[in-house]
């Protein structure tokens, strides 16, 4: 079955540091893979997905992701972390092909800010 | 921009009573998904539907049932509410026909079970 593993439950940066969220998924195929954010009170917004036309994939807000089949992993960077960047961000994978796929997500990342 | 609404935001109840919490899509999306979110924890699907008349239990065992009588409605219902059912709930939306679609999220309800 398909699954998704964030590492580290909380990171915190300071402003203008690089952010650095892992995410390793587990599967021997390149599947569909997202990441979202989840601002306090609100419900999940997509920041990007990966379906295999680019390993380099941008996002809104800055951020992007890159897919390393060798690795497993799908990671989200930012260079320059800004306060409004502040919440809670979830990797997730879809967990096949067909149009009865669903979405796994993972446990979640709180990223903090430090001015 | 997604337009899914969940209402109410917020709901403070007794042990209980039955609860409804609507959501509803303008998107024509054939996918809808419930899942329970604890504060600062991973999301746990407990209901999806695949289009009109359609309705499946997720991954979570949960005492709540749905149903899906209108592509744009999906509603949940507790026929009695216990303290354990308090939470956050969230909807989601997707287009059916691909495994790549994102899912679009309400911003949820807040249940509080007292």
């Amino acid at each position: 079955a398909q699954s998704v593993t964030q590492l580290g439950s909380h990171v915190s940066v300071s402003e203008g540091a690089l952010v650095l969220l892992r995410c390793n998924y587990s599967s021997s195929v390149p599947p569909y893979l997202f990441w979202y954010v989840q601002y306090p009170n609100q419900g999940l917004q997509l920041l990007l997905k990966y379906t295999s036309a680019a390993t380099l994939v941008k996002g809104i807000n800055g951020f992007e992701a890159e897919f390393k089949k060798s690795e497993t992993s799908f990671h989200l960077t930012k260079p320059s972390a800004h306060m409004s960047d502040a919440a809670e961000y979830f990797c997730a994978v879809s967990d096949g092909y067909s149009s009865a796929s669903k979405i796994i997500f993972g446990s979640g990342t709180r990223l903090s800010i430090r001015p | 921009e997604a337009d899914i609404y969940q209402t109410p935001r917020y709901l403070v109840i007794g042990t209980g009573k039955k609860i409804t919490l609507e959501c509803s899509q303008t998107m024509g999306h054939d996918k809808m998904y419930w899942y329970q979110q604890d504060p600062g924890m991973e999301l746990h699907l407990i209901h999806y539907s695949y289009g009109v008349n359609s309705t499946e239990k997720g991954d979570l065992s949960s005492e709540s049932t749905v149903s899906r009588i209108r592509t744009e409605h999906f509603p949940l219902t507790l026929e009695s509410a216990r303290p354990s059912h308090t939470s956050q709930y969230l909807c989601a939306s997707s287009e059916a026909d691909r495994a790549d679609q994102p899912q679009h999220f309400g911003d949820g309800t807040r249940l509080s079970i007292l």
